[in-house]
């Protein structure tokens, strides 16, 4: 089945340790995005990439970077995790245009120590 | 700034009886507004959606109504089904791909 696979489902890095989430797809579209969702809050959007074209959402903290290094794979990097980073992360994919809906992954918990 | 809003963390309905879901949103500038569905461990399920252009979508047991004057949106579930118990969350879309979420309603179906 064509689907958004993340890993790890579960990630526990410490303060200030350098960590690196991973999203892939099989559905072969050409937008993919990554979300953070912390407890009882909307899942934000941090970034997407529309091919390899980069969108950074204003707000989104420097110690988030991305990489897209195909169409299938992206990564969600944090250069320096801190205690408030620690959230559900939300991989997500759409085919550019009219359909907007977005596919998403079963999400990385990432705890931060 | 939140700029989706769903007002109400939690619903419950028996079984069979209509479901409503409220969403609320302060951008003029969204042009799609989606429904999501997500079961615990699992990520968000796209639902049904709608353009801004119309004020109804139907699919199944699932419509969607927005009134754009009053930046509303809700979703409703006829019949609903203990298996619709979920979160529900509501989603617009800023031209291009630039997306915002509500909250989300927990939503239970009461057999």
């Amino acid at each position: 089945d064509a689907m958004v696979i993340q890993n790890p489902r579960y990630q526990v890095t410490q303060f200030g340790k350098p960590v690196t989430l991973s999203c892939s797809q099989t559905l072969n579209h050409n937008v993919m995005y990554w979300y953070q969702q912390k407890s009882s809050q909307a899942p934000k959007l941090l970034f997407h990439y529309y091919d390899k074209d980069f969108n950074n959402e204003a707000d989104t903290p420097d110690n988030f970077q991305s990489r897209r290094p195909n169409t299938s794979f992206c990564f969600l990097d944090i250069r320096s995790p801190g205690l408030g980073d620690a959230a559900m992360y939300l991989c997500a994919t759409s085919r550019a245009g009219l359909a907007a809906e977005q596919f998403f992954g079963p999400g990385t918990r990432l705890t931060v120590l | 700034d939140q700029q989706v809003k769903q007002n109400s963390p939690s619903l419950s309905v028996q079984e069979g009886r209509i479901s409503i879901l409220n969403c609320d949103y302060t951008n003029s500038m969204f042009d799609y507004f989606l429904w999501y569905k997500k079961y615990p461990a699992e990520g968000p399920t796209f639902l049904i959606s709608i353009s801004s252009i119309k004020d109804k979508n139907e699919d199944g047991r699932f419509t969607v109504f927005l009134n754009k004057s009053a930046k509303h949106l809700s979703l409703h579930i006829v019949p609903s089904q203990p298996g619709d118990s979920a979160v529900y969350f509501c989603a617009a879309r800023v031209t291009g791909n630039q997306f915002y979420f509500g909250t989300g309603t927990s939503l239970t179906v009461i057999p």
